[in-house]
C-alpha cells in the first residue's frame, strides 16, 4: 500500500548522474518525500527528504515538481558503491508511519 | 553514536519451531519498529514502540508473533511458531521520536530461514 510508484530498475555508468524517478500523484499538503537506500545485506539508509523546495545533501539532492506529484533524486557522480535498492516514501509530516514499495534497483557499471 | 544492533544476524529453524529476535536501538531514542522484508519486497512495518508502549501493531500477525519492549531500551520479536512463509529478514529500527524529521535508522537485520 506504498502511495508511490517507481521504475523497477535501472541502470548508470559509473562517474555519470543518477537521476531516479518517483510519481506520488497522490500526495497531500502534510506529506513529506522521503528516499532511502538499501545496499545488499544492510538495513535501509536515510539519504534525503523534503516537502516542497529542492534539497541537497552530501549524498544526493532532491527534485520536487511544483505540484508535488513527482520527485527526482540525483545522485550527481555514480560510483560502483552506489549500486543498491533505493526507495522513494511518502510520509504524513506528524509521524514516522513510512510505507516502502519495492524500489528502484540501481546498477552502476564500469 | 553506536547504530541500531540486532542479533542473531543469520537463524535456520524447521517450521513450528519457536524463535526471537532482539534489537537494541541507539540511545535514547524513544520509538522502535520491527519490520519484516521478504525477498525482492520493501519492508513491511510490523510494530510500532513508543518508549515500552506499543503505538500500532495492525500488521503484526499476532497468533504467532508477538514483541515487547519492557524498559523502553530493547525489544525481543518472537515467532511462535513459525512456518515456511516466515522466511525474511526482519528489520529493526529507532529514532528520537514519533515525528523525528531525519526518519529512522536501522539495524542490519536478522535474516531467518524457516525449513
Amino acid at each position: 500500500d506504498a502511495k508511490t510508484t517507481q521504475p523497477t530498475s535501472m541502470d548508470c555508468a559509473e562517474g555519470r548522474a543518477a537521476n531516479l524517478p518517483c510519481n506520488h500523484s497522490t500526495i497531500s499538503g502534510n506529506e513529506y518525500v522521503y528516499w532511502y537506500r538499501q545496499i545488499h545485506s544492510q538495513g535501509p539508509q536515510y539519504i534525503i527528504h523534503g516537502l516542497k523546495n529542492n534539497e541537497t545533501n552530501e549524498m544526493a539532492s532532491l527534485i520536487i515538481t511544483e505540484d508535488r506529484k513527482s520527485s527526482t533524486l540525483i545522485l550527481p557522480h555514480a560510483t560502483l558503491r552506489d549500486t543498491a535498492v533505493y526507495y522513494c516514501i511518502v510520509r504524513p509530516r506528524n509521524n514516522n508511519d513510512m510505507r516502502f514499495g519495492a524500489g528502484t534497483r540501481l546498477t552502476v557499471k564500469p | 553514536e553506536a547504530g541500531v544492533a540486532q542479533s542473531p544476524r543469520y537463524k535456520i529453524i524447521e517450521k513450528r519451531q519457536s524463535v526471537a529476535f532482539w534489537c537494541n536501538p541507539i540511545s535514547g531514542h524513544a520509538t522502535l519498529y520491527w519490520y519484516q522484508q521478504i525477498l525482492g519486497q520493501g519492508p513491511k512495518l510490523l510494530i510500532q514502540f513508543q518508549n515500552n508502549g506499543v503505538v500500532d501493531d495492525s500488521q503484526l500477525p499476532k497468533d504467532r508473533f508477538s514483541a515487547e519492549r519492557l524498559k523502553g531500551v530493547d525489544s525481543t520479536l518472537k515467532i511462535q511458531p513459525a512456518k515456511l512463509e516466515d522466511s525474511a529478514v526482519y528489520l529493526c529500527a529507532s529514532s528520537p521520536d514519533q515525528d523525528s524529521y531525519y526518519g529512522y535508522t536501522f539495524g542490519s537485520g536478522t535474516r531467518l530461514t524457516v525449513v
